[in-house]
């Protein structure tokens, strides 16, 4: 079964719109969890790391007030983007490093499809 | 130049045939690799990892060149269910930051 949770799955909403992207860990602890995301035919790129308790450290190009990004437990991060724009719409997935899978380097959620009008 | 760089493909292949695909990544510190697969609109999808040594799992050989900076996986006898993209990933650093590349889409037809 899923061991990492992404909520919501799709999110269609007006620009300007703040839009909030929960990623849970089920049945681990994860210090650090990694946001990406992901255009039509492209790969993904990482946006930023998110570290438990502490500031998440992004990517370059990758704007921080524009993408805010919570930490507070060690089974939930969350990103928020921020009055969202048509350009933001994208597919956007998170993914957590449980350290007792030393043969899993990362457990991805299901993915958010957000798309902006 | 991009950290890691696959042939997009798309190959189109018939069923039972031997496939090949291509990866070289730019970083001579990167310490672990991967092939993942990702099916349309679907989260990526660990299928396996590749080691120094080589490494087979049923019907798939991944193989790594550390030299030439260059990773292999070889699916043998195609299944439709094959169908997919498969991206070559890159673990940089200890930071277990995954870099992927853009993918090389397989599509196996009857």
């Amino acid at each position: 079964g899923a061991v990492v949770s992404q909520h919501p799955s799709w999110v269609i909403c007006k620009s300007g719109t703040s839009v909030k992207i929960e990623c849970r860990s089920l049945d681990f602890q994860a210090t650090t969890m990694f946001w990406y995301r992901q255009f039509p035919k492209q790969s993904l790129m990482l946006m930023a790391t998110s570290n438990e308790g502490s500031k998440a450290t992004y990517e370059q190009g990758v704007e921080k007030d524009k993408f805010l990004i919570n930490h507070a437990s060690l089974t939930l991060s969350t990103l928020t983007v921020t009055s969202a724009h048509p350009e933001d719409s994208s597919f956007y997935i998170c993914s957590a490093r449980n350290a007792g899978h030393v043969d899993q380097p990362q457990h991805f959620g299901d993915g958010t499809r957000l798309s902006i009008l | 130049r991009k950290e890691v760089e696959q042939d997009p493909g798309p190959f189109n292949v018939p069923e039972g045939a031997t496939v090949a695909f291509n990866c070289t990544y730019s970083n001579s510190a990167s310490q672990s690799f991967f092939w993942y697969r990702q099916d349309c609109r679907k989260e990526p999808k660990l299928l396996m990892s590749v080691y120094s040594s080589g490494n087979e799992d049923g019907r798939f050989t991944a193989q790594l060149n550390r030299a030439s900076q260059y990773i292999s996986l070889l699916i043998r006898d195609s299944k439709l269910s094959d169908s997919a993209t498969y991206l070559c990933v890159v673990n940089a650093d200890s930071s277990y930051k995954l870099i992927f590349g853009s993918g090389t889409r397989l599509l196996v037809r009857p």
